[in-house]
């Protein structure tokens, strides 16, 4: 399996600030994902981070409020920008494709606990 | 569209009974099906998956799930439940021509109590 790191682990932000969310895997993989998740509720895709190309984002998310970064095949960012208390979240990353391990297993960070005041 | 349900919001048992958590999908093509358990203020952890072969799959910390084409269902089971085994179960779907995307059911809370 993968380990996957996520910085930070928690914020408090204020309206109309961005934040950066970063995500680091252990090993290369092929997939990486984000997602967001309201306490005790299911999960909601974001985007597909892609390695040297634009993210490919899901119904509702917009590059120019969630912008993603990939450079390499271990990392990966979230910017959250300008802010508001809808916002508020956990936001996970995830990956997939590990070498030697099924691709389509995936596995997630421990998130990162957003509030927006 | 692809979809997963999970009809229960909540499960309750008492410790050392079998536990179900059922599962069932609607997709296109064949189903690549996943558990996922959240222990609170955690990520999700995988549980186990069902690609292809045997329909009974074996996982992590005793638990298993049986793959039922018929019934388009992937019911989560353990014999004997913990209570360290409270946590938010969620089932997940990927189809092959999905680009490896993961649906999401929308999760039951497993109660053991002593």
């Amino acid at each position: 399996s993968a380990v996957i790191s996520q910085k930070p682990s928690r914020d408090i932000c204020q309206r109309g600030t961005s934040l950066t969310i970063q995500c680091q895997v252990d090993s290369q993989v092929t997939m990486m994902f984000w997602y967001r998740q309201q306490p005790g509720q299911s999960l909601t895709l974001i985007a597909t981070a892609n390695q040297g190309s634009e993210a490919t984002y899901e119904s509702g998310f917009v590059i120019d409020k969630f912008p993603i970064s990939r450079p390499n095949l271990t990392f990966s960012t979230l910017t959250v920008s300008n802010m508001s208390p809808e916002d508020s979240s956990i936001y996970l990353c995830s990956a997939s494709g590990l070498a030697g391990v099924g691709s389509y297993e995936q596995y997630f960070g421990p998130g990162t606990r957003l509030t927006v005041t | 569209a692809q979809s997963v349900a999970q009809p229960e919001d909540q499960v309750n048992v008492a410790e050392g009974n079998p536990l179900t958590v059922k599962c069932t999908y609607s997709v296109s093509g064949n189903p690549y099906l996943f558990w996922y358990v959240q222990y609170p203020n955690r990520g999700l952890q995988f549980l186990l998956k069902y690609i292809t072969g045997d329909n009974l799959v074996k996982g992590s910390y005793g638990f298993e799930a049986e793959f039922n084409k018929s019934q388009t269902s992937f019911h989560l089971k353990k014999p004997s439940a913990l209570v360290s085994d409270s946590a938010l179960y969620f089932c997940a779907v990927i189809t092959y021509n999905q680009g490896g995307k993961l649906i999401f059911g929308q999760g039951t809370e497993l109660s053991v109590k002593p």
